[in-house]
């Protein structure tokens, strides 16, 4: 079974530009979380996905969005973006049958630089 | 939310050395999961515990789930220097509906 994959692996932006990043869970799997990790910071929660609808929400500004496709696929776009929003953003996905996200297995990450 | 604290933070060892890092709560939590990541990849799943008490293996490694439901720990035997990475636990509190991470335990090898 093909693990979770995300787009791009690298990208590099300029200030105020908008990014979209891509991620497709584990085939089955519907739940697909976001997290942003930085040196500083660890692994920050975004948001969340399951059946196209967010379920839960980070402490991140309204310039993070998200969304998820009937087919699970999940983007999630940063508008005007800013020198501190450099970091390894990593999708993970899991099979959640009880309506509880757990055992999330994460992708390689995309790695975006705000320049 | 609920926040894990893990430690140590960083552990720099000799080839072939015990390693064992843990994370603490002040609140109750339901799973406990402990993630390994290499540099720039995402973390990789390596045990999942579910029950109070549960002690789980996975090759060189070890977790379990502690009594109070308040802590986990981790225990690598006979490190090698592919264990270089980060290590993370994630847990679920008992009144939460996602998980929340510790920051990471840094360990470094020495061969």
């Amino acid at each position: 079974k093909a693990g979770v994959t995300q787009t791009p692996r690298y990208l590099i932006k300029t200030r105020g530009q908008q990014v979209t990043l891509s991620c497709s869970p584990i085939s089955g799997h519907r739940s697909v979380s976001w997290y942003q990790q930085t040196p500083g910071q660890g692994l920050q929660f975004l948001f969340e996905y399951f059946s196209e609808t967010q379920r839960n929400k980070g402490n991140f500004p309204g310039r993070f969005s998200g969304r998820q496709f009937s087919n699970s696929r999940s983007e999630m776009n940063v508008s005007t973006l800013e020198l501190g929003d450099s970091a390894l953003y990593l999708c993970a996905s899991s099979w959640d049958p009880a309506g509880v996200s757990y055992e999330q297995y994460f992708g390689p990450g995309t790695r975006l630089t705000v320049t | 939310g609920q926040q894990l604290n893990q430690s140590p933070q960083s552990m720099f060892i000799q080839e072939g050395e015990d390693v064992s890092m843990n994370c603490t709560s002040s609140s109750i939590f339901n799973t406990w999961l402990w993630y390994k990541q290499d540099p720039g990849e995402g973390p990789v799943l390596l045990i999942a515990l579910y029950k109070a008490g549960e002690l789980t293996s996975n090759g060189r490694l070890t977790a379990q789930f502690g009594i109070t439901r308040k802590d986990s720990f981790l225990n690598i035997s006979a490190s090698i220097p592919s264990d270089v990475g980060i290590y993370f636990c994630a847990g679920l509190w008992e009144y939460g509906n996602k998980l929340v991470f510790g920051a990471g335990t840094i360990l470094r090898v020495k061969s």
